[in-house]
């Protein structure tokens, strides 16, 4: 069965305190790996898609990196205006659904 | 920038009734998806629509449920007759292609059935 799991559930940094998150999934063929910022009350908001074992992406002080069974969220010097939830989520080959993760809830203080 | 549209935000319905959510997707976006949160859950996958039709659907997405794109700009969600629970965030996604590559979601609904 596809499925993703995130870690930790709940992260609480320091700004400035750099840190990574954990997304392991398990797939039957992996069509791409997705990261999405939720913010409360509102829809994922897409960050990144990868697609292949070795990838990376950045987008200001977020990089995404993946392996065949885990991805990292890294968040260098992060900022306050990075607290959200981070929502990871797999697709297969051959379907439309993404498989979502539980997130990971991250608070920046500064 | 463009962004998906869901209206309206915030629906509280009777257990039976039927409610029909909306979304007017990004203007150039050929597939269409909805998905839903019940509150402290993952996020989930209901179904997905392209040309007019459904292209796959969840076990989730039973015959209390349809979707129809009536027009060129909205599309729409119904569920027929409401159980407790039913709900849940719903959102609207779209897609220039096929998958969920760069999908855009909307901000969502949020269904309350008492």
């Amino acid at each position: 069965e596809d499925q993703v799991t995130q870690s930790p559930e709940a992260l609480r940094l320091q700004e400035g305190e750099s840190s990574s998150l954990n997304c392991s999934y398990t797939v039957s063929g992996l069509r791409g790996l997705f990261w999405y910022r939720q913010d409360p009350g509102k829809g994922p908001e897409f960050l990144f898609t990868l697609y292949s074992a070795g990838e990376e992406k950045e987008k200001e002080r977020l990089k995404a990196t993946l392996t065949k069974k885990e991805s990292f969220l890294h968040i260098t010097a992060p900022k306050p205006e990075d607290s959200a939830t981070y929502l990871c989520a797999v697709q297969a080959r051959n379907t439309d659904k993404l498989i979502f993760g539980t997130g990971t809830r991250l608070q920046v203080f500064p | 920038e463009p962004e998906v549209t869901q209206t309206p935000s915030h629906q509280v319905t009777q257990m039976g009734q039927e409610v029909i959510l909306r979304c007017v997707p990004i203007s150039n976006h050929l597939y269409f998806y909805w998905y839903r949160q019940i509150l402290g859950q993952k996020v989930e996958f209901l179904v997905s629509f392209y040309n007019n039709e459904i292209s796959e659907k969840s076990e989730i997405f039973d015959d209390q449920f349809s979707v129809e794109r009536p027009d060129g700009s909205n599309f729409t969600l119904k569920i027929r007759s409401t159980k407790l629970e039913d709900s849940a965030m719903y959102f609207c996604a779209s897609s220039v292609e096929l998958g969920m590559s760069e999908a855009f979601f909307g901000q969502g609904t949020r269904l309350t059935v008492v």
